[in-house]
C-alpha cells in the first residue's frame, strides 16, 4: 500500500468559487479514492476512480487521474459553506494489502 | 441504520486504565479496519480483519493494543495501561471483499479517547 500526498495543505475560498485539490503518489495503483471528513466526524467516501479511467463525475465533484504523472485532482464546483471539511486521497497500490493509507489531507474552508 | 457503528462515541479515562471500544460494521462487509487519528493529521492504519482473521497489524500497534473480531462480525479494540499519547480519535471502517477495483471503505463516526 502507499500513501497519497495532498496539496495544498489548506485552501480558503469564497462560496460559489471552485476548489481544486491535488494528490500525488509514488507507485502504480489499482484505483484511487477520495474521502471527506467534517470536523470531529468519520470519513465519507466520495469517489473511486480506477486506474484505467481518466475522469469521473459525481454531482459537483469531478476527479481526474493521470497515471503517467502519478497524480489525481478533485474539483468541487460552485462550492458551498457545507463543503468545508478535510479531503483525503487514498491510492490503492498493486500489492495484496487492502488497507488504505491516508496523508494529512487538504483542509478546505468555504467562506459564506 | 445500516452504517458502521462505533461505541462509545467519547471516552475519558485515567492514565493506566484499560479501555475497550466496539465497532459494528455494515452487515455484509467482511473486511474491517481500525485507524487512529490525531488532530490535524490523517487517519493512521492500525489493523485489519478479513472475517475473523487479523491479517495485518501496523508497527504503530504496541503490545498494549489488541483487536479481535471473534465471529467475523463486530470487532473490539482494547488498549491496556493507557498513556496520554493514546488520546486520539479511533476510527473503524468496513468494506466488501472482492477485486481490488471495488474496495471503498465506509467509516464509523469514531470514538474519541481522552486520557487524563
Amino acid at each position: 500500500s502507499q500513501q497519497g500526498e495532498e496539496d495544498p495543505q489548506a485552501l480558503s475560498i469564497q462560496e460559489g468559487e471552485n476548489a481544486t485539490m491535488n494528490c500525488s503518489y509514488k507507485t502504480s495503483i489499482n484505483n484511487l479514492q477520495w474521502y471527506r471528513q467534517n470536523s470531529g466526524r468519520g470519513l465519507v467516501h466520495l469517489i473511486l476512480i480506477r486506474s484505467n479511467e481518466r475522469e469521473k463525475h459525481s454531482g459537483r465533484l469531478r476527479v481526474t487521474l493521470d497515471t503517467s504523472k502519478k497524480s489525481s485532482s478533485l474539483l468541487i464546483t460552485a462550492s458551498r459553506a457545507a463543503d468545508t471539511a478535510s479531503y483525503f486521497c487514498a491510492p490503492r497500490g498493486m500489492d495484496s494489502s487492502y488497507k488504505l493509507i491516508f496523508g494529512s489531507g487538504t483542509r478546505l474552508l468555504v467562506r459564506p | 441504520d445500516t452504517g458502521v457503528s462505533q461505541d462509545p462515541r467519547h471516552k475519558i479515562t485515567k492514565r493506566g486504565q484499560n479501555v475497550t471500544f466496539r465497532c459494528d460494521p455494515i452487515s455484509e462487509h467482511n473486511r474491517l479496519y481500525w485507524y487512529r487519528q490525531t488532530l490535524g493529521q490523517g487517519p493512521e492504519f492500525l489493523t485489519y480483519f478479513q472475517n475473523e482473521a487479523q491479517l495485518e497489524k501496523s508497527r504503530l500497534l504496541s503490545d498494549r493494543f489488541s483487536a479481535e473480531r471473534p465471529k467475523g462480525s463486530f470487532s473490539t479494540l482494547e488498549i491496556q495501561r493507557t498513556e496520554q499519547g493514546d488520546s486520539a480519535m479511533y476510527l473503524c471502517a468496513s468494506s466488501l471483499s472482492g477485486g481490488a477495483m471495488n474496495t471503498e471503505a465506509f467509516f464509523g463516526q469514531g470514538t474519541r479517547l481522552t486520557v487524563v
